[in-house]
């Protein structure tokens, strides 16, 4: 069975430095992976998705990049955080033939000072 | 631009009351939509979808939405909550590119 798995779950990090969260798909193969940003009240905002290694689309833009070195594996990155940063980053996936259900992580929390 | 909105953001119910959660997207040609729910503490996951066929589907938990492509609704419906539906409720939508949209969010609060 597939699963996905993000890290780390929470990180608390000071204005001015990097930011590295990643997401793992296993029991699947050319997965189409998204990165949103959950804040309250403001739903679920697409960042970015990929639909192959190296290919990355932004949807908004921002103080944020992403990348897919591995077909199962993508990663959210700053390289200086705005205290506006902070959010609950959801990764998901959903099958490259477009049954185009989501499945979702378990998000992880920033928190920038 | 393809959007989904939600027109409840924060609902407050007793048990066994109904409840219907509004949703409209906009959306030409193909449009598959979803609720997506979030218990607290939980993942993200799928409540009910519909691509095509019967506009009314049923998904877990004794919830159903109705299709009504002339109203551009997805409307989430349950005859009786419980406390335990207490949770956040996404609709979502996607048209040809399959990338899904979400809407705000409504946050439902069932007291016992």
């Amino acid at each position: 069975s597939q699963t996905i798995h993000q890290w780390p779950a929470t990180l608390v990090q000071p204005v001015g430095s990097p930011l590295s969260l990643e997401c793992t798909v296993e029991g699947t193969s050319n997965p189409n992976l998204y990165w949103y940003r959950q804040a309250a009240g403001r739903g679920l905002q697409l960042l970015f998705y990929s639909v192959g290694i190296g290919q990355i689309s932004s949807e908004v833009p921002q103080n944020l990049s992403a990348s897919r070195p591995q077909d199962r594996q993508f990663i959210l990155s700053s390289k200086k955080l705005l205290l506006s940063d902070s959010g609950f980053y959801l990764c998901a996936w959903n099958a490259e033939s477009g049954a185009n259900v989501l499945t979702f992580g378990a998000g992880s929390r920033l928190t920038v000072l | 631009a393809q959007s989904v909105s939600q027109h409840n953001h924060h609902v407050i119910l007793s048990e066994a009351a109904s409840l219907e959660l509004g949703c409209n997207y906009s959306y030409g040609g193909t449009v598959n939509l979803f609720w997506y729910v979030q218990y607290p503490g939980q993942h993200l996951q799928l409540l009910l979808k519909y691509f095509s066929g019967d506009p009314l589907v049923k998904g877990i938990k004794g919830f159903e939405a109705e299709f009504i492509k002339s109203k551009f609704s997805f409307n989430l419906r349950k005859p009786s909550v419980q406390w335990s539906d207490t949770a956040e409720y996404f609709c979502a939508g996607s048209g040809g590119s399959y990338i899904p949209t979400f809407g705000r969010g409504t946050s439902l609060i069932v007291h016992p």
